[in-house]
């Protein structure tokens, strides 16, 4: 199974502050990796698809990057209602894998 | 407006069995492949199994491979997900969620609010 991990497992930052969450992969996933946000006691929701496409209704702040085996997620200015967890997935190879998650945590 | 809703969760005694269905309205749900992602108590998510567009093609993680079956009637726009010898690794939310395959990629979206499954001793 292809593992990814997620650095950090948590942060805290500020209204305002520009994040980056990274989400590494056991092989080479060329650039099938979408990231998902889940807010406290709701279901996932896709934020980027393919590693850089903006899910359509998502806020234009978030933005993803990378190819093979290293991405990243990124909020250019962070808004209280990014309180929740990240996650990354790969599509390349089932099974079908996520990231142990990113727990974000607004000061 | 897109909805897709699980309904069928509850509490189950160890060894035994459930069956929990997904209604999906607002898309075209024949046009989607179909998955279960569950997430157990305070854990991350984990995906389960898939079913494609017409049925023919399926998948299940190792854990759940030999006990659970999904399957889906297109005519009724529901996805289902049988599940059978239930032990306590098996306790979480389970979230239904289409995947659209565009051009050989896939993803999660919509996704269902979850329904809850507890399987205790």
């Amino acid at each position: 199974d292809i593992q990814m991990t997620q650095s950090p497992s948590s942060l805290s930052a500020s209204v305002g502050d520009r994040v980056t969450i990274t989400c590494r992969a056991s092989q080479s996933i060329r650039n099938y990796l979408n990231w998902y946000q889940q807010k406290p006691g709701k279901a996932p929701n896709l934020l980027i698809h393919a590693a850089s496409g903006l899910q359509s209704g998502v806020p234009s702040r978030f933005s993803g990057s990378g190819s093979a085996t290293e991405f990243t997620l990124t909020i250019s200015s962070l808004q209280p209602e990014d309180l929740a967890t990240y996650y990354c997935q790969q599509s390349y190879k089932i099974p079908y894998t996520f990231g142990q998650g990113t727990r974000l945590e607004i000061k | 407006e897109v909805q897709v809703v699980e309904s069928g969760g509850g509490l189950v005694q160890w060894g035994g069995s459930l069956r929990l269905s997904c209604a999906a309205s607002g898309f075209t749900f024949s046009g989607y492949w179909m998955h279960w992602v569950r997430q157990a108590p305070g854990k991350g998510l984990v995906w389960v199994s898939r079913i494609s567009k017409d049925g023919t093609s399926i998948s299940y993680a190792d854990s759940v491979k030999g006990r659970f079956t999904i399957s889906r009637d297109n005519a009724k726009n529901t996805l289902y997900l049988q599940m059978n010898s239930l032990g306590a690794e098996d306790t979480a939310v389970y979230y239904c969620a289409g995947d659209p395959d565009s051009s050989g990629y896939s993803w999660f979206d919509p996704w269902g609010q979850g329904t809850l499954v507890t399987v205790s001793s």
